[in-house]
Formats: structure tokens, C-alpha cells, sequence
């Protein structure tokens, strides 16, 4: 079954660092999404991407964070100057399209530290 | 706005017996709706869905209605196995994106 791949699965940055999280979608979905899941609490929509630009970002999608396609794989979140309060899951994933009935395939999550 | 709401955990079970969780929702037009799974140490996975009214999701054993009338699409299982142990989040979609409930934790002792 296909998959969404994220890498790393975990990763300690120092705070003011920048880091890059990475996905690679499934090969024939259109739109990609990140997701935030701060410890114990809900999952949060970060941002929606379609055809190469944004097509929707939630309030916490802020100056510091950025999404990028750069090749035909990967789908990119950038987090410009880390917080600690930055550190949660973070999910990437992809679905067909984006009706509704569309599912959805998330990736395993990237663990993200900021000490 | 578009939101959802889950019955608060965690929830304790023993092994065989009769689970639900429940979940309401409010959305301005008619949403898809599911259910995800998230077991510790991993990631989301889709359990069931459900895209109109009355429909029934269905996956593992475990069941939900799509019931438009009352905002609602409850989770339920028979028998629940030690395995079940994990957050369960309800989830809609209208437009694009997916939106949470807050995760009801199950704990299934044998």
C-alpha cells in the first residue's frame, strides 16, 4: 500500500535554529498538508498545498514557517527561528484531491525537540 | 466555524466489553467525517469514514453512523481487545483540510 514518508522521526534543535522537515507524498496525490500535535493535545491543520502554492494556512502558519515542493517528491515544512514552544509531532499528508470523500494518508511524524 | 467535539478520556475498558465514543460536529454544509487512530509511539492511521447521512463506516470491528439529524458520528465496538489500546480522534473535512476533535484516550485492561 502506498505511503507517506517523513523524515527524520525525531529531531533536537537548539532554539533560534532553523530546521527542515521533510515528506514525501504518495507519487499520483495532489495536495499536501502539515499538521502540528503539540503532547497530548489535539492535531491542528498547519497548511494545505496545492499546485505549487499555499491554499490555505491556519493562524499558527506564521512569518517563521514556510512549505516548499522544490522537486517532484518532496513536500517541505521550514521553521525559520525554532521556539520552544515549537516542540510537537508533526505530520505530513496527502490525499487525491480535495473534495469531500477524499481520504487522506498520513505520514509517521517527525518529532521535533527544541531545548 | 467548522469544529469537533469528542467525549473526554481516557476511557477504561476491560477486555470484551461494549465501547463508544462519542463525537458531535458542527459545519456549515455537509461534511465528511472520520475517524483516525493514533497507537503510542506512531502515527495517524484512518480507521473508518463516512461521506453522507446514514452511511456506516465500518473497519477491525468497529462501527459509525453518519447521523445528520443529530450532528453525530459515534464510535462504537462489540468487543474490545487488549490491541484497541490507543487515542481515537474524530475528525471532518469540507473544504480541503481535516479538522480534530481532542483525542479520547482508551485504555483496554486484560
Amino acid at each position: 500500500e502506498p505511503e507517506v514518508t517523513q523524515t527524520p522521526s525525531h529531531q533536537v534543535t537548539q532554539m533560534g535554529q532553523e530546521v527542515i522537515l521533510r515528506c514525501v507524498p504518495i507519487s499520483n496525490h495532489l495536495y499536501f498538508y502539515w499538521y502540528r500535535q503539540i503532547l497530548g493535545q489535539k492535531v491542528e491543520f498547519l497548511v494545505s498545498f496545492y499546485n505549487n502554492e499555499i491554499s490555505e494556512k491556519s493562524e499558527i502558519f506564521d512569518d517563521q514557517f514556510s512549505v516548499e515542493r522544490p522537486d517532484g517528491s518532496n513536500f517541505t515544512l521550514k521553521i525559520r527561528s525554532t521556539k520552544l514552544e515549537d516542540s510537537a509531532m508533526y505530520f505530513c499528508a496527502s490525499s487525491e484531491a480535495a473534495g469531500v470523500g477524499y481520504g487522506y494518508t498520513f505520514g509517521s511524524g517527525t518529532r521535533l525537540t527544541v531545548v | 466555524g467548522d469544529s469537533v467535539t469528542q467525549m473526554e478520556g481516557p476511557v477504561t475498558l476491560s477486555e470484551e466489553a461494549f465501547l463508544t465514543i462519542n463525537c458531535t460536529y458542527t459545519a456549515t454544509g455537509y461534511p465528511s467525517l472520520f475517524w483516525y487512530v493514533q497507537y503510542p509511539g506512531e502515527g495517524l492511521q484512518l480507521l473508518l469514514k463516512a461521506t453522507k447521512a446514514d452511511d456506516k463506516g465500518s473497519n477491525k470491528g468497529f462501527e459509525a453512523t453518519y447521523r445528520k439529524e443529530t450532528t453525530s458520528f459515534h464510535l462504537e465496538k462489540g468487543s474490545v481487545q487488549v490491541s484497541d489500546s490507543a487515542v481515537y480522534f474524530c475528525a471532518l473535512t469540507l473544504r480541503g483540510k481535516l479538522i480534530f476533535g481532542q483525542g479520547t484516550e482508551l485504555s483496554v485492561k486484560p
